[in-house]
């Protein structure tokens, strides 16, 4: 299985502040990374796919990057609405899909 | 816009076997695949299995002993079973449609929209 591990976490931060997570695949994964939002009580919710492309509706605040290994979701300017858990999954291998620990992002 | 709704038994026996059924409404079961994934409380994600409109499955070697995922396209339902549960089978179990974007050379993957989870406990 592809292990992924987040970083940091928790995550304390403010509204307003810029925020980056980072998730890392135990082996080349190329782009075949998602994002998701999960709020207390909640489902998750996709934001990024592809590790780069927002998913529709997703504010612009949220961004994608990396390939390989390596992957950050930042958030540009913290919103109250965004104090949530964030989860990177591997599509790459598809038996099984993993998904990576969580980060918890929570006020500072 | 599609929704999905997890239902069956909230308490479930060790050694005995969970049901869950997925009803997907505002959309049509087919030509989409169906996931499970679960969340024991306080913790991460699993990916259980899918199931595609036609029926053919993927599961999680880690539970393919004892998952069995099926399809009912007349009533826009598929279901999960999960044999000889234990305490560790306990989580908030979530359906979702696998999303797919092509992109030229294959196809990104992801999970989406999910329904709002049912908490499913395993204890005598």
């Amino acid at each position: 299985d592809i292990q992924m591990t987040q970083s940091p976490s928790p995550l304390s931060a403010s509204v307003g502040d810029r925020v980056t997570i980072t998730c890392r695949a135990s082996q080349n994964i190329s782009s075949f990374l998602n994002w998701y939002q999960q709020k207390p009580g909640q489902a998750p919710k996709l934001l990024i796919f592809g590790a780069s492309t927002l998913q529709r509706g997703v504010p612009s605040r949220f961004r994608g990057s990396g390939s390989g290994t390596d992957f950050t979701l930042t958030i540009s300017s913290l919103q109250p609405e965004d104090f949530a858990t964030y989860y990177c999954q591997q599509s790459y291998d598809t038996t099984p899909f993993t998904f990576g620990p969580g980060t918890k992002v929570d006020v500072k | 816009q599609v929704q999905l709704q997890e239902s069956g038994p909230g308490l479930v026996k060790p050694s005995e076997t969970l049901s869950l059924t997925c009803t997907v409404s505002g959309d049509s079961i087919s030509p989409y695949y169906w996931s499970w994934i679960r969340q024991p409380p306080g913790k991460g994600l699993e990916w259980i299995g899918y199931i595609y409109y036609s029926g053919s499955t993927k599961y999680n070697p880690s539970l393919k002993s004892r998952v069995s995922i099926s399809v009912d396209t007349s009533k826009n339902q598929f279901s999960l079973k999960l044999s000889s549960v234990t305490a560790a089978d306990t989580a908030v179990y979530y359906c979702a449609r696998r999303g797919y974007h092509y992109y030229g050379s294959g196809n990104y993957l992801w999970f989406g929209p999910w329904g709002q989870g049912t908490l499913v406990t395993v204890s005598s």
